[in-house]
C-alpha cells in the first residue's frame, strides 16, 4: 500500500515566522511531488510542485525534496494570517502518472 | 487558466434517490477524476476517466458509477443515495502531456447531504 504521511497539526505559528510542513512517502519510485493549499470549505489549489532533489523557491514558498530519505517539505516564509489553511501533500508514482497519492493534510494557523 | 466547474455547490437529497453530479472542464484535458473528501479521511478517489467512454475504478467505487460521453464532461452517479454518501465531492482534471509537472486542477466542489 503506497502511503503519504503528514502531521495533521494544527501547526500554529506567529505572523512573520517560518512555517515548516513535512511529508513522507513510501513509494521509492515516486516521480513528482505536489503541494496544494485548501481553505475551509473550498477545493484544493496548487501551490507548487517539485521533482528534482533539492530546493525550489516560488515567492514566499520553498519546496524541498530528499528522495533518499523519501521526504518532501514546504516552507512558508513571512507567514501571514491568509496562509491559514490545510496543506495537502500529493505524490505521483512511477507506474501510473495520472493518479496521485494524497496525504491527509496539515492544518496551519498563523496568528496575528 | 484551467476552469473546472461543477453543477452544484450544495445539494440535499433523500435516501434512495438517484443523484447526478456533473463536472465540466474547458481545457481539453484527457483525464478527469471524482474524489470525495471527509474529515479525517482525506481525499479518496472514486473513479477516474482517461478518455471518452473510458473509466477506471478508484479506491472507493462502491455505490457509484460514472459516465463520460464527451471529453469535457464527467458525471458521477449515485444510483441509490445513502446517508453515508454525505460528503464533499470534488472533480479534477489533468492533461496527459507526459511531463512530471502535469497537475490536477480542481473544481469548486459539491457539498452533498443525504437525509
Amino acid at each position: 500500500q503506497k502511503e503519504v504521511e503528514q502531521n495533521s497539526g494544527p501547526l500554529s505559528v506567529p505572523e512573520g515566522a517560518i512555517a515548516s510542513l513535512n511529508c513522507t512517502y513510501s513509494d521509492r519510485g515516486s516521480q513528482s511531488f505536489f503541494w496544494y493549499r485548501q481553505y475551509s470549505g473550498k477545493s484544493p489549489e496548487l501551490i507548487m510542485f517539485i521533482y528534482s532533489n533539492g530546493d525550489k523557491e516560488d515567492g514566499r514558498f520553498t519546496a524541498q525534496l530528499n528522495k533518499a530519505s523519501q521526504y518532501v517539505s514546504l516552507l512558508i516564509r513571512d507567514s501571514q494570517p491568509s496562509d491559514s489553511a490545510t496543506y495537502l501533500c500529493a505524490v505521483q508514482g512511477a507506474g501510473n502518472n495520472r493518479k496521485l497519492i494524497w496525504g491527509l493534510g496539515t492544518s496551519l494557523a498563523v496568528n496575528p | 487558466d484551467v476552469k473546472v466547474t461543477q453543477s452544484s455547490r450544495y445539494l440535499v437529497k433523500r435516501t434512495g434517490e438517484k443523484v447526478f453530479l456533473e463536472c465540466v472542464q474547458d481545457m481539453d484535458h484527457e483525464n478527469m477524476f471524482w474524489y470525495r473528501q471527509d474529515p479525517g479521511l482525506g481525499l479518496r478517489l472514486i473513479y477516474f476517466s482517461y478518455d471518452v467512454k473510458m473509466k477506471e475504478k478508484g479506491d472507493i467505487p462502491e455505490g457509484y458509477s460514472v459516465s463520460r460521453e464527451k471529453k469535457e464532461r464527467f458525471s458521477l452517479i449515485l444510483e441509490s443515495a445513502s446517508t453515508n454518501q454525505t460528503s464533499m465531492y470534488l472533480c479534477a482534471s489533468l492533461k496527459s502531456s507526459g511531463k512530471r509537472t502535469d497537475t490536477q486542477y480542481f473544481g469548486p466542489g459539491t457539498r452533498l447531504t443525504v437525509l
